[in-house]
């Protein structure tokens, strides 16, 4: 079945700092969307990339799909400490989703 | 705004108990899911339904059973809970293959 790999496990930042996750997909993907859960909540969607090469910005996030349609990041410039949380990715297939394992990301004031 | 509603935040069960998780969305979704979150290892999808009385087998059914009698309403049965079922279970809604909306996620612990 498809398998959505996503590195790092953690990531520790200074506050200013850029923070990046990279998904990889075993198979080609339809979509992938990118989800972000804060400690204790559960995870909200952030953003859908449907197309090959495709990148999206919202504020300080940047969010990349590849030209193959298998592997996607997240980057986050000058991180700020609301930027902490678990950051999933998650390929679309014909009704499901399947989840990366999350970067969970911490960030030192 | 999208409501998906779990029925219970924290609950605590004993081992064969058949416990049910009610989910509840306002959106006239047509899928929803359930999911499992353990530390580690991420979200695993148990079972998902993409309609009324449908249903189909996620990454890890066994032990479970769900039920969707009506389009807001999505069920998850285990039919004789068991210590490894202590978990944090996330039922999620959609319109299609779009974003996933979850609720707030009931913490299950089996005694």
């Amino acid at each position: 079945g498809q398998q959505v790999m996503q590195i790092p496990q953690y990531q520790h930042v200074q506050e200013g700092e850029d923070f990046t996750t990279y998904c990889n997909s075993s198979t080609t993907l339809s979509n992938i969307q990118w989800y972000k859960q804060r400690p204790g909540g559960h995870p909200v969607f952030l953003i859908q990339l449907v197309k090959s090469g495709e990148v999206k910005k919202q504020k300080r996030l940047t969010f990349q799909f590849g030209e193959a349609k298998k592997n996607s990041s997240l980057h986050i410039t000058a991180t700020q400490t609301t930027d902490v949380g678990t950051y999933f990715c998650a390929g679309a297939g014909s009704y499901q989703l399947t989840f990366g394992k999350g970067t969970k990301l911490s960030v030192i004031p | 705004d999208v409501k998906v509603t779990q029925s219970s935040r924290y609950l605590v069960k004993r081992t064969g108990e058949k416990v049910f998780l009610e989910c509840v969305q306002d959106m006239d979704h047509e899928n929803m899911f359930w999911y499992r979150q353990d530390p580690g290892l991420g979200l695993r999808l148990i079972y998902f339904s993409y309609d009324v009385k449908m249903k189909e087998k996620g990454d890890i059914p066994e032990g479970y059973s769900v039920s969707r009698e009506k389009k807001e309403r999505f069920s998850l049965i285990l039919e004789s809970a068991s210590t490894n079922q202590t978990s944090m279970y996330l039922c999620a809604s959609s319109p299609g293959d779009r974003a996933h909306h979850f609720g707030d996620g009931t913490r299950l612990s089996i005694l």
